[in-house]
């Protein structure tokens, strides 16, 4: 099993460009959840989805999107980066009531 | 909003010493605690998930204890080595709630 993995590793964005993060997972697990993890502020929670087809808001959804069309697959949008949103992003996947496991991170730039 | 600490931020300890790393929390209402271990610049590592109606689990030379009512959780490394360097998080699930809240995290160094 590959578990959990992130496209791409490392990403430089300028502000204002858009760009999709795509976790994939395949031990069959409903929830996946998208973190992003910062100096001094911890990791914490952006979007999460419970099953194919569904996602709920975190901690801090604002300048993100999601998408779960498929159970394997949970994709992190940005429309419109920020130079506040460079960070390293997170992906992980669980099933219901049990340990999460996580993916190795995308490193973030936005000039 | 559950809250959790994890004090200290850094702390350095001789191979051989036995590592004691604590987490607290500000609610017990929790479904399950589980510790990680993050590595500079990697991903998490799961490395113990205890149920709210468990007291510890171990795992080879680590063990974890939880104690709800006080809202602690304790991390035991035995016989630390140069290895065991690594940042290590704790993560508590809130009943009804499918979200960990995290910890900042004790960053351990293990000196040869």
């Amino acid at each position: 099993n590959a578990g959990v993995t992130q496209t791409p590793k490392f990403r430089v964005l300028k502000t204002g460009q858009s760009m999709t993060l795509l976790c994939a997972q395949d031990m069959n697990h409903e929830y996946m959840y998208w973190y992003r993890q910062d100096p001094g502020m911890g990791l914490r929670l952006i979007h999460y989805s419970v099953g194919e087809g569904t996602t709920a808001k975190g901690e801090v959804p604002d300048g993100y999107n999601v998408s779960r069309l498929k159970k394997q697959n949970f994709l992190l949008g940005l429309e419109s980066a920020a130079p506040s949103q460079t960070s390293v992003y997170f992906c992980a996947s669980s099933f219901t009531g049990r340990e999460q496991y996580f993916g190795p991170g995308t490193r973030l730039t936005v000039t | 909003k559950q809250e959790v600490t994890q004090i200290p931020a850094a702390l350095s300890v001789p191979e051989g010493e036995n590592l004691v790393l604590n987490c607290s929390f500000t609610d017990s209402a929790i479904y399950n605690l589980q510790w990680f271990r993050q590595d500079p610049g990697k991903g998490l590592t799961s490395l113990l998930l205890i149920q709210s109606s468990q007291r510890e689990q171990t795992s080879g030379r680590l063990n974890a204890s939880l104690d709800k009512s006080s809202g602690r959780s304790t991390l035991y490394i035995a016989a630390s080595q140069p290895g065991d360097s690594a940042t290590y998080l704790c993560a508590v699930r809130p009943r009804g709630n499918n979200r960990l809240a995290f910890g900042k995290g004790n960053q351990v160094v293990v000196i040869p």
